[in-house]
Parts: structure tokens; sequence; C-alpha cells
């Protein structure tokens, strides 16, 4: 069955960045395109970008354009987003998910369990 | 960006209600639009996709109508398991854009 795991939480510092993964199974993982989601304060969510596993093209949410940098390694068909600069705005939880398409509608079929990250010095 | 306006923010129903859940959207999303149903702690599970289309194994008492720019979800007969988050997301343009969401509880 279609699974995306992603790893497990992190507590940085203002200023650093943090890099989490979203490791794929149960489907070919250069078929499907992969999105990040910010979740903040337990509800709001953001659309951050995507990334094309075949072809490593990219799309960012100019929002986060100078904060995410989405990268993929298809020999582990994981997918990664490292996150830079952090402030206390960037603590959230952090999902990836795969899109799908029925005719030209877009939607997300499946999520990872997501990844909180706590930004505290 | 196109904004997602959702309503209510929260509602309480009792067990056999019928509830419906709205997005708005500022301009025509074509019905390029999807539920998701999130439990406390989880991640989003998707309930309907493409404004009416029923994700498999979602239970049929949940149904999705709308066009243009106004959605709904609705729950046929509120059950305890449908306590929970919901919210829309829209599939049509760039950013990609989420509703608020509302909390659904048992009264």
């Amino acid at each position: 069955q279609v699974k995306l795991l992603q790893s497990g939480a992190a507590l940085v510092k203002p200023g650093d960045s943090v890099k989490m993964s979203c490791k794929a199974s149960g489907y070919t993982f250069t078929d499907y395109i992969i999105h990040w989601v910010k979740q903040s304060h337990g509800k709001s969510l953001e659309w951050i970008g995507y990334i094309n596993p075949y072809s490593g093209g990219t799309n960012y949410n100019e929002k986060f354009k100078s904060k995410a940098t989405l990268t993929v390694d298809k020999s582990s068909s994981t997918a990664y987003m490292e996150f830079s600069r952090l402030t206390s705005e960037d603590s959230a939880i952090y999902y990836c998910a795969r899109e799908r398409w029925y005719l030209l509608l877009r939607y997300f079929d499946y999520w990872g369990q997501g990844v909180m990250v706590t930004v505290s010095s | 960006d196109i904004q997602m306006t959702q309503s209510p923010a929260s509602l309480s129903a009792s067990l056999g209600e019928t509830i419906s859940i709205e997005c708005r959207a500022s301009e025509d999303i074509y019905s390029n639009l999807a539920w998701y149903q999130q439990k406390s702690g989880k991640s989003p599970q998707l309930l309907i996709y493409a404004a009416n289309r029923l994700q498999d194994g979602v239970p049929s008492r949940f149904s999705g109508s709308g066009s243009g720019t106004q959605y709904s979800l609705k729950i046929s007969g509120m059950q305890p398991e449908d306590e929970g988050d919901y919210f829309c997301l829209q599939g049509s343009k760039f950013p990609l854009t989420f509703g608020s969401g509302t909390k659904l509880e048992i009264k």
C-alpha cells in the first residue's frame, strides 16, 4: 500500500536549518509529484511547493521561495525539504503529500505522518 | 492568490444529524476542490476530490457538491468517528490554498 514515511521531530535553534525527509513506498516514486504543506497552530495550512521526482522540477509558493529547498533521491524514493534561517514562525508540522489527478482536477491522495519542527533557543 | 473562505469555523452536531460545511473560493476553481478530514494528532485523510467524487473506502454518508466558487461537504447522519477537523483544498491555481478549517464535535 502507498506510504509516505517522514523523518522524526526536530528541535532547532533560531537561524539554523533543518532538513526533513519523506520516503515513499508502495508505488513508483517517479510517477507522482510530491507536495509539501505547513500546518501552524494545529490548524491553518499553507502550501509550500512541489517537486517532480522524475524531472527534479520544482514550483514554490512565493512566500517560501527563499526559505524552502526541495530535492529528491530517486535511488531511495525519498523527497527532502530543507528549511533555512529558521525563526519561531517556522515552528509547525510539515507534511509531504502525493499529488493525484482526476481528469484535469488536482488533489492530494496520501499524506505523510508529519514532522513537528520546534524552533527554540 | 485564490482565497478559500470556509464556514462554519466550528460545529456541534448530534448523532444522526446531517451537517454541511461550506467553502467559497474568491474566483472560479472549476470543481478543482478536495475535502479532507483530520483527527487530532493525525495527518489529513482524503474524503472527496473533484468536488463530488468519493474517495475509495470513505463512507457514503460523506458527499460533496458545488461548482464555480461555492462548494459544500455534507455528512448525512453524524457518527462518533466523524469528530475532527475538516478542510478544503483548491487545486486550480498556484499557490494552492486551503480553507481555514471546521472543527466538528459531537453535541
